[in-house]
């Protein structure tokens, strides 16, 4: 069935370790985006992408990276620079930039 | 600048009852707005959208007030029920050239049995 899938539901950091967190979609849509989400608070935007090879930064990309390499796909990378990783972290989908976005269910980061 | 707010962090409705959510935005230039719906470890579901030139629209048992004089976003849910128990954001559309959603803190609805 069509979607946005994340993996891994959970997963573990180790001081000084890079991570990568997967998010696929099979809806045709064009932009993808990142969203950080802390325990109580709302969502803020990580990086998005709003068509293959392109990606901007949002309001926190500090200590992230991403890729579009291809249209399905839109990987974060949570790097050693971020100090703070553990959060709950969304991964979403829209047709454009000016529609609703769709949500995966998510990656709970902790670190070790 | 812009935010998003709400005025209520937590709210208890009796099941049966209807349960209505505000928001509060800042930008008057805004012209797009959503509800989610998000339980708990999931990720937000769509309920309903709402653009500037309207100021309702219904939904299966929800409906979206906007009351662009004052900057209100309310969600109105009728005969609540255990299922809708779970955190409503509103979120707006910004108005710089990315179009990005700028999410509210939630509100967490809690329906009495």
């Amino acid at each position: 069935d069509g979607g946005i899938t994340q993996s891994p539901k959970y997963l573990f950091r180790k001081e000084g370790q890079n991570v990568t967190l997967s998010c696929e979609q099979n809806l045709n849509h064009d932009a993808m985006y990142w969203y950080r989400q802390d325990p109580g608070q709302g969502l803020r935007l990580i990086y998005y992408s709003q068509i293959v090879n392109d990606f901007q930064k949002g309001d926190i990309a500090e200590g992230y990276s991403v890729s579009r390499e291809k249209k399905e796909s839109f990987p974060l990378t949570v790097t050693s620079a971020q100090k703070n990783p553990t959060a709950f972290y969304l991964c979403a989908s829209g047709q454009g930039s000016r529609e609703k976005l769709f949500f995966g269910s998510g990656t709970q980061l902790s670190v070790l | 600048g812009e935010s998003v707010g709400l005025h209520l962090p937590t709210l208890s409705v009796q099941e049966g009852d209807n349960s209505i959510i505000n928001c509060a935005y800042s930008n008057s230039a805004s012209d797009y707005f959503i509800w989610y719906k998000q339980e708990s470890g999931k990720g937000p579901q769509f309920i309903i959208d709402i653009r500037s030139n309207m100021d309702k629209r219904q939904g299966q048992r929800v409906t979206v007030l906007l009351n662009k004089t004052v900057k209100h976003l309310s969600l109105q849910i009728a005969a609540t029920q255990p299922g809708d128990s779970a955190v409503y954001f509103c979120a707006e559309r910004g108005m710089d050239s990315s179009y990005k959603l700028i999410f509210g803190s939630g509100t967490r609805l809690l329906v009495r049995p």
